[in-house]
């Protein structure tokens, strides 16, 4: 089964850093990666799709890059809205999905 | 709208069984899978399994293999997943979601149901 290791597991941060988190996969994963952004109490919610393609309505300062086994979401300006807890997940082997024990982002 | 309502919470005491519903909208249910997710408290999110409703396909992870059952009522374009042998672990909020479009990954998702298991 493929693992996806995220990194760090939590980071404080103000509003208006550029903020970057990774996500390593134990095998090579080509671009079949998602990342989801979590509020506490909601559902996920779809950022970026195939490792960098943005999702329909999320803004242009979430940007996702990499491919094989290493991959990062970065956040070019931190909002106030944007402070939540980050997933990612892989489709490789899809229909089996696996998520990355997540990253939560805090308020400095 | 598409739109995934889940079934309430639920209080369960060990070895027990609890089924969650899932009520689909807005979209044709056998286009799609329907997944369920486990958000232990504090926790991660963790793939249970799916089922595709046209011909009621299943796959399910191996973690919960043999526990979990996922089933799909086309008449009322309801997915269920049943989870058998509860133990305190299993307390969580359980999704289910769906890959609309074809894509390979969850793009709506229920509202969550939370299942609490306590003696």
């Amino acid at each position: 089964a493929i693992q996806l290791t995220q990194s760090p597991s939590s980071l404080s941060a103000s509003v208006g850093d550029r903020v970057t988190m990774t996500c390593r996969a134990s095998q090579g994963i080509n671009s079949a990666l998602v990342w989801y952004q979590q509020k506490p109490g909601k559902p996920p919610k779809v950022l970026i799709y195939s490792a960098s393609t943005l999702e329909d309505g999320v803004p242009s300062r979430f940007s996702g890059r990499g491919s094989g086994t290493d991959f990062t979401l970065t956040i070019s300006s931190l909002q106030p809205e944007d402070f939540a807890t980050y997933y990612c997940q892989q489709f490789n082997l899809y229909p089996h999905l696996t998520f990355g024990g997540g990253t939560r982002v805090e308020i400095k | 709208e598409v739109q995934l309502v889940q079934s309430g919470a639920e209080v369960k005491k060990p070895g027990a069984a609890v089924k969650i519903s899932c009520k689909a909208s807005g979209y044709t249910f056998t286009d799609f899978h329907m997944h369920w997710v486990l958000q232990a408290p504090g926790k991660g999110l963790e793939w249970m399994g799916l089922v595709h409703p046209r011909d009621g396909d299943t796959r399910y992870a191996e973690n919960f293999q043999g526990r979990v059952t996922i089933t799909a009522d086309t008449s009322t374009d309801t997915a269920y997943m049943e989870l058998s042998g509860l133990r305190s672990e299993d307390t969580a909020i359980y999704y289910c979601a769906t890959s609309l479009g074809g894509a390979q990954w969850l793009t709506t998702w229920g509202q969550g149901t939370l299942v609490t298991v306590s003696s």
